[in-house]
Order: structure tokens, then C-alpha cells, then sequence
């Protein structure tokens, strides 16, 4: 069975720094996707960024990357120039390529943007 | 248009009540989901139906039914719930295995 797990339940970061949020998971899939949803207080599940394990290359959005490591099965998010539009909590999510049509959630990590 | 509906956005309902959750979606997805989430948790899978058809069912108590009527419509029949199933419940949809997009949810509170 595919898990996903996000080690840090909280952090804090200031205005206009970096952070990095931890993600890994597990599968015997060699076909996936991989994603970041962001949820602030307004509860609405926005996507942040998406990567298909077959592309080398990190995606980024904006502000946004990954640092994918498929051996180490490894899906981390930075977010560069943090800002307090950022505060909300952050999930990681994993589907496979085959015919599930299942999306799995990591425990999410509570991003606090600091002024 | 890459909006997901759900109505109401907030329902409180007795323990003997039978309410309907609603989702709508026009962006031709043929994926539709329904999750669970409580407080400071992630979303658990409910129901996901692919072509109109319900593919997943991930051991819901059958106080909760899932309609799919069309391609564009999801809903969640509601009857005899409990207290715990108070909950905010998420509506998504998605090409197949690829990235779902989410409803605003219905805050539901049993009492």
C-alpha cells in the first residue's frame, strides 16, 4: 500500500525568507504523481504544484519548487520569499498511474508565516 | 471554468435527519471524490467514482450514500448520523490519475 508521511507538523518561518517542507512516501509504483495542496483558514484544498515521476526535472511554480529524489522517494517543497498569504496548512499527496484514481494524503504540515 | 461546486456550505442536521450533499463540476472531469476531514487532519477518501460509476468505497458506514447522476454532479446522501460524523466534507474532481480540484466543502454539524 502506497503512504505518504510529512515529518513536521508545524513550522515557522519570517516574512520573505526560505523554507522547506518534508515529505516522503512509499510505493512499488514505477508510474505516479506527486503533489503539494496547500488549505488555509478558508479550508478551500488549492493546488500548489504537481510532479510526474517520470520527469527528472523539479517543477516550479513562482515562488514554489520541489526537490524530487525518486530513489530516496523523497517530494520536498521550498517557497521562497515567504509571505503571510502563505500561512495555511500544507499536504502532501501522492496518486498512482494505474486505474485507482486514488489521491493519498500525507498528515500535513502548519505553516506559520511570521510578520 | 475550473471551479468545483458544493452546496450548502454549511448544514446542521439532528441525528434523525436525511440531508443530501451537492458538488457540481464543468470542467469534463470523469473522476469525482468525496473526503472526509476533521480539524487539523487530512483528508480521508470516501467515495470515488469514475464514468458515472462508483469505483471506491473505502468501508463507509451506509449512513452515508453516494449518487453520481451525471458527469457533472456528485452528491452525498445524509441519514442517521452521529455526532462524530461531524466533519468537513470535500468534493473533488480530476482527469484520470492526475491532480483533483476541490470545492470550498460543506462544514456539516450533527447534533
Amino acid at each position: 500500500a502506497q503512504t505518504v508521511t510529512q515529518s513536521q507538523p508545524e513550522m515557522s518561518v519570517q516574512e520573505a525568507e526560505t523554507v522547506t517542507l518534508s515529505c516522503t512516501y512509499d510505493t512499488s509504483e514505477s508510474n505516479y504523481y506527486l503533489f503539494w495542496y496547500k488549505q488555509p483558514p478558508s479550508r478551500q484544498m488549492i493546488l500548489v504544484i504537481r510532479q510526474e515521476a517520470y520527469k527528472q526535472q523539479n517543477a516550479t511554480e513562482n515562488r514554489f519548487s520541489v526537490n524530487f529524489q525518486k530513489a530516496a522517494k523523497s517530494f520536498s517543497l521550498k517557497i521562497s520569499d515567504s509571505q503571510l498569504g502563505d500561512t495555511a496548512m500544507y499536504f502532501c499527496a501522492f496518486i498512482d498511474g494505474g486505474a485507482t484514481n486514488k489521491l493519498i494524503f500525507g498528515t500535513g504540515t502548519l505553516l506559520a508565516v511570521q510578520p | 471554468d475550473t471551479e468545483v461546486t458544493q452546496t450548502p456550505k454549511h448544514l446542521v442536521m439532528g441525528m434523525t435527519n436525511k440531508k443530501s450533499l451537492k458538488c457540481e463540476q464543468h470542467m469534463g472531469h470523469r473522476a469525482m471524490y468525496w473526503y472526509k476531514q476533521k480539524a487539523k487532519k487530512p483528508p480521508e477518501l470516501m467515495f470515488v467514482y469514475s464514468y458515472e460509476k462508483l469505483s471506491i468505497n473505502e468501508s463507509v458506514p451506509s449512513r452515508f450514500s453516494p449518487e453520481c447522476p451525471n458527469s457533472s454532479l456528485l452528491n452525498l446522501h445524509l441519514h442517521a448520523l452521529q455526532p462524530e460524523d461531524s466533519a468537513l466534507y470535500l468534493c473533488a474532481s480530476s482527469h484520470f490519475n492526475t491532480e483533483a480540484f476541490f470545492g470550498q466543502g460543506t462544514r456539516l454539524t450533527v447534533v
